[in-house]
């Protein structure tokens, strides 16, 4: 069964300091999606990795992809209050958009 | 910018009493998927559609919970009856097809169960 973890499950960070979320599953998988949520919205795309070495980076969050480490990571740099949010990844579960999501982590950046 | 939509966005409902909710899918994407999210976790996926067929409903409570995607555009989540325990956020997404790389999410239907 596959099973994706989250950790931290919270995080609060000063603004202008850099953190990683990481993401780790249990099974092989060849898709690896980060999706950013707020408070009592809905779930925003944030990544698609589709390969291992697979890196994407957009404004202050980067996303990576160790396919054989079955490891994903979120950096954040320079934090800023407006990356305020939950962040999960999910894994599809066998390449037919079946995601299995992780608990989320919840970031809060303080001034 | 297509949009997933999604109605009602908040619905409050008694025990044992139907529910349903309704999702419109981005035009042309012929994925569609129903997702559970209780408060606190991610979502967990209930039920996959490709065109009007189901894909996975494996993780559907089908005593009480159905869906149907009858001409394979928009879709019905329906709930009887419903339980305290249901009390919870639903979300739609689709996908341009059923190998295709992004889901995009509705706003959601946040039921709450008395």
């Amino acid at each position: 069964e596959l099973k994706v973890e989250q950790n931290p499950l919270f995080l609060s960070m000063q603004e202008g300091k850099n953190y990683t979320i990481y993401c780790n599953y249990s099974t092989t998988s060849d898709r690896l999606y980060w999706y950013r949520q707020d408070p009592g919205k809905s779930l925003e795309s944030l990544f698609v990795l589709l390969s291992n070495g697979a890196v994407k980076q957009e404004g202050r969050l980067m996303a990576s992809l160790d396919t054989k480490a079955r490891l994903s990571t979120l950096h954040i740099t320079a934090a800023v209050h407006d990356l305020s949010a939950t962040y999960f990844c999910a894994v599809d579960k066998g390449s037919q958009g079946n995601l299995i999501f992780g608990k989320g982590t919840k970031l809060s950046v303080k001034p | 910018e297509a949009e997933v939509a999604q109605s009602p966005r908040y619905k409050i409902t008694e025990k044992s009493q139907a529910v349903a909710f309704w999702c419109d899918p981005i035009s042309g994407h012929a994925t569609l998927y129903w997702y559970r999210q209780i408060l606190g976790q991610g979502p967990e996926l209930l039920v996959q559609f490709q065109d009007e067929s189901v894909v996975d409903d494996s993780q559907l409570p089908k005593d009480r919970f159905s869906a149907e995607r009858l001409k394979g555009v928009d879709s019905t989540l329906k709930i009887q009856p419903a339980e305290l325990g249901d009390s919870a956020m639903y979300l739609c997404a689709s996908s341009e097809d059923i190998d295709t790389d992004t889901q995009y999410f509705g706003p959601g239907t946040r039921l709450t169960v008395l």
